[in-house]
């Protein structure tokens, strides 16, 4: 069965620096594919970033960075000189196969707060 | 592009009567749609996926006949709860994935509020 662990609850950190979330996930096929999305208080999901599991290079989009570990099923996203903006919830995601039919299973989230 | 909407926003009903949500991809074709579900603080929990044409699939412990979905255009899928009750009062996020992407788009979602 599939699964995916976000183990932060919740985040606190300071306006410009770097912050990490963590996440890992258990699967069994070989082929697919891991999301994070943001949601702020307003409840809409936006779209992040993406990593294909046979990708080589780690996802990068903007400010946003997918750091893919894939032997130990970790894919931490780094968000690069935090904003205030960036305050919000956090979700890991993974789709398996690589198919864009397939569910979506999503991890508990982490609420992450940027202090001024 | 690949924006969703969702209709309505908000809404409040009595216990007992019948909601329906609307969820459109508003610049592309969707030949899936997903449902999911959220309460408060909670992760996204997926309810059923549309399938264009076809019966929806829903996942283990949603009553089907209590959350009606139909998928009759490429662009439009609807979720009706019927006979709500307090407890449905939750929010509900559809999403729309569209050919050659592994991206689903997520519509704003709908607040349902049961009294």
């Amino acid at each position: 069965a599939q699964k995916i662990t976000q183990t932060q609850p919740g985040m606190f950190v300071q306006e410009k620096e770097a912050v990490t979330l963590d996440c890992t996930y258990d699967t069994s096929d070989q082929s697919y594919g891991l999301f994070w999305y943001k949601q702020p208080s307003s409840g809409e999901m936006i779209f992040l970033i993406y990593q294909g599991s046979y990708d080589e290079q780690n996802a990068t989009e903007g400010r946003y960075s997918l750091n893919f570990q894939k032997a130990r099923k970790s894919a931490n996203l780094v968000i690069s000189a935090s904003q205030l903006g960036d305050s919000a919830m956090y979700f890991c995601a993974m789709s398996a196969p690589l198919n864009r039919d397939d569910k979506i299973i999503f991890g508990k989230g982490t609420r992450l707060h940027i202090l001024p | 592009g690949a924006v969703v909407s969702q209709h309505p926003s908000r809404v409040i009903c009595k216990s007992g009567t019948s909601v329906k949500i609307e969820c459109r991809s508003l610049d592309f074709q969707a030949t899936t749609m997903f449902w999911y579900r959220q309460f408060p603080k909670q992760s996204l929990m997926l309810m059923a996926t549309s399938n264009e044409g076809s019966k929806a699939t829903y996942e283990q412990g949603v009553e089907k006949d209590k959350f009606l979905i139909n998928h009759a255009s490429l662009t439009l899928s609807t979720l009706t709860v019927t006979s709500a009750h307090p407890e449905d009062s939750s929010f509900y996020i559809c999403s729309a994935a569209r050919d050659s992407s592994y991206e689903q788009y997520f519509g704003p979602g709908t607040r349902l509020t049961v009294t």
